[in-house]
This record gives structure tokens, C-alpha cells and sequence, in this order.
């Protein structure tokens, strides 16, 4: 089965601090995700890479980055972390854009705390 | 927003009993799924039914959708201690390669 591994599962960072999170893929999807979740908001979008060196905006892209140099890695970038930042943040991979309806394979989550 | 809304919040049952819980969106969609996910950890894919379907099951799973009223519901029958989650649904849009994620519903089932 597909394997979405996120770096480390649990993160504790200082306000101003750069921030990489990493999620790797072992099923050489092309599309990739990275999803914030707050309770009460569910999950919501901050980037997404359909391919290779390409990435979109999502919906909260603002405070972060992405970097996709190969195809197995989506990199999360928090320039200078904040508190508003703290949260879980989950990855997200799936075959490819041009078929509806695949689905999203996620990884276990990064509980980012930031003081 | 786009965001889907699921009701209830949370739901707590007595385990054998049937748990349902709902979705609702708000523009026309090509497909709606529905994901699990174990307390603190990622999503897992439960079932995915296409607009043009009005039902689908799996083992204790049964999906249905309504276009007309936006809305969808996800039933779990027989439940068990192990269905203990949360439940959330996922919409895709014509023209988008975004998911939209519902709020989710906290299942408990008590044993």
C-alpha cells in the first residue's frame, strides 16, 4: 500500500524560527498536499504540487512555503514561525490531477507547537 | 467558504448500534468521499461516491447522495469500539483540484 511518511510527529519550535516540515511518498504520485487542521475547522488547504518544481496556492498560503525538487518530497516552510502556526499539519499524496476522483493518501501528521 | 459542514459535532452510541452522520456542500461536486481518522493521526480513505450515484456500500458502510438537497450521509452499521473516530467528508469540484474537507464528526462507541 502507499506510504506517506512525515518527518517527525511531534515538533516544538520558538516564535521566529524557520521551520521545515518534510513528507516523503514511496508510490511516485505526482500530485502532493499540505493540509493545516484546527478543531472546530477541519482541514484546510495551504499548497499543492502537481508536479515537480510545480506548486499552487491553496487556501491559508500566507506564512508559508513549499519546495518539490523531486518527486517523492513536498517540503513545508514556516519562514519565521509563529504562534497563530501551532497545529496539526498533515501531507497528502495522490496519483495524478487528470483523473476524478482519486484519493488522497495522508501521513500520520506533525503536531507543530509553536512558543 | 466552500467548506463542508457535518452534523452532528459529535455523536456518541453504545456499541452494536447504528451511527450516522451527515455532510452537507454547497456547490455541484464530481464526487464526495468520506475519510476516518484515528485520534492524533492522519486521514484514511473510507469510500468515494460519484455524483451521478445515489448509493454505495461497503461491508458495514453505506453511502448515500443527494445533489439535489447538497448533502450525504455516511451510516455505520453494527458498530464497534473500534469505529471510535472521526469522520469527515471531502468534496471535488469542477474545474479544481482542491478537496474540500468537512468540519468532521467525533464518533465514540461504547462497548
Amino acid at each position: 500500500d502507499v506510504k506517506v511518511t512525515q518527518s517527525s510527529r511531534y515538533l516544538v519550535k520558538r516564535t521566529g524560527e524557520k521551520v521545515f516540515l518534510e513528507c516523503v511518498q514511496d508510490m511516485d504520485h505526482e500530485n502532493m498536499f499540505w493540509y493545516r487542521q484546527d478543531p472546530g475547522l477541519g482541514l484546510r488547504l495551504i499548497y499543492f504540487s502537481y508536479d515537480v518544481k510545480m506548486k499552487e496556492k491553496g487556501d491559508i498560503p500566507e506564512g508559508y512555503s513549499v519546495s518539490r525538487e523531486k518527486k517523492e518530497r513536498f517540503s513545508l516552510i514556516l519562514e519565521s514561525a509563529s504562534t497563530n502556526q501551532t497545529s496539526m499539519y498533515l501531507c497528502a499524496s495522490r496519483r495524478f490531477r487528470g483523473r476524478v476522483g482519486e484519493k488522497l493518501f495522508f501521513g500520520s501528521g506533525t503536531q507543530l507547537s509553536v512558543l | 467558504s466552500q467548506q463542508g459542514e457535518e452534523d452532528p459535532q459529535a455523536l456518541s452510541i453504545q456499541e452494536g448500534e447504528n451511527a450516522t452522520m451527515n455532510c452537507s456542500y454547497k456547490t455541484s461536486i464530481n464526487n464526495l468521499q468520506w475519510y476516518r481518522q484515528n485520534s492524533g493521526r492522519g486521514l484514511v480513505h473510507l469510500i468515494l461516491i460519484r455524483s451521478n450515484e445515489r448509493e454505495k456500500h461497503s461491508g458495514r458502510l453505506r453511502v448515500t447522495l443527494d445533489t439535489s438537497k447538497k448533502s450525504s450521509s455516511l451510516l455505520i452499521t453494527a458498530s464497534r469500539a473500534a469505529d471510535t473516530a472521526s469522520y469527515f467528508c471531502a468534496t471535488d469540484y469542477p474545474g479544481t483540484y482542491k478537496y474540500i474537507f468537512g468540519t468532521g464528526t467525533r464518533l465514540k462507541v461504547l462497548a
